[in-house]
């Protein structure tokens, strides 16, 4: 099956700063979500985007389909963006359903 | 509109004993998929159906059996509990399909069943 890597696996910053997380992909995607859990457990929608660039206030994302990456980019961090960020992708083929990669694990410290 | 609601949220079983984990959506969505979030790892899919009547197996179905008689239900049924299963549990629901252009795959997530075998 399609396989998803992403890095860092983990990453401390200090509030205010810019990160960029990044999600590797092995086969071409028809689906392509970012999502975070917060320290409840909760996971929240944060982009679909199997191709292009999405912007939400300070988060936005890109996907390059040909080249199978796509990034997630925090600006200005807050304490509560910290939580674990996840990319899962649906190749369309084999069983339905979004494969997951491992997560990054972001801490930002005040 | 609520959503993925899933219930218990909380839950300690002994080993052997079965349980069911219930999940509905009002979203009228027709795909519907449940996951296993081991600590420190990605979501593994466990069962999906694609419409009321219709279900198959994911990536780690073992121990594990669902049954989709509508289009808003999917329960989740543990029979024979073991420690392996102690995991958080989330249900999902997507619109796929057809020609609309909301029919994207877009997965939308309950806020997880915390199980543990003890």
């Amino acid at each position: 099956g399609i396989q998803v890597e992403q890095s860092p696996p983990d990453l401390i910053l200090q509030e205010g700063a810019n990160s960029t997380l990044r999600c590797n992909f092995s086969d071409s995607v028809n689906n392509l979500q970012w999502f975070h859990q917060n320290p409840w457990g909760q996971l929240i929608n944060l982009f679909y985007i199997p191709s292009g660039t999405k912007q939400n206030g300070r988060l936005s994302a890109t996907t390059v389909a040909t080249e199978r990456y796509s990034l997630l980019y925090i600006s200005s961090s807050q304490t509560t963006d910290s939580g674990v960020y996840f990319c899962a992708v649906d190749s369309g083929g084999g069983a339905d359903g979004l494969t997951f990669g491992k997560g990054t694990h972001l801490i930002i410290q005040p | 509109n609520a959503g993925v609601t899933q219930t218990p949220k909380f839950r300690i079983l002994k080993i052997g004993q079965s349980m069911t984990l219930q999940c509905t959506q009002d979203m009228n969505h027709n795909y519907m998929y449940w996951y296993r979030q081991d600590p420190g790892m990605g979501l593994k899919l466990i069962y999906y159906s694609v419409g009321a009547g219709i279900t198959d197996k994911g990536e780690v179905p073992n121990g594990y059996n669902v049954s989709r008689s509508t289009t808003e239900d999917f329960p989740l049924r543990l029979e024979l509990a073991a420690p392996s299963q102690t995991s958080v549990y989330f249900c999902a629901s997507s619109v796929r399909g057809g020609s609309g252009t909301l029919n994207t795959g877009e997965l939308f997530f309950g806020e997880g069943s915390r199980l543990t075998v003890l």
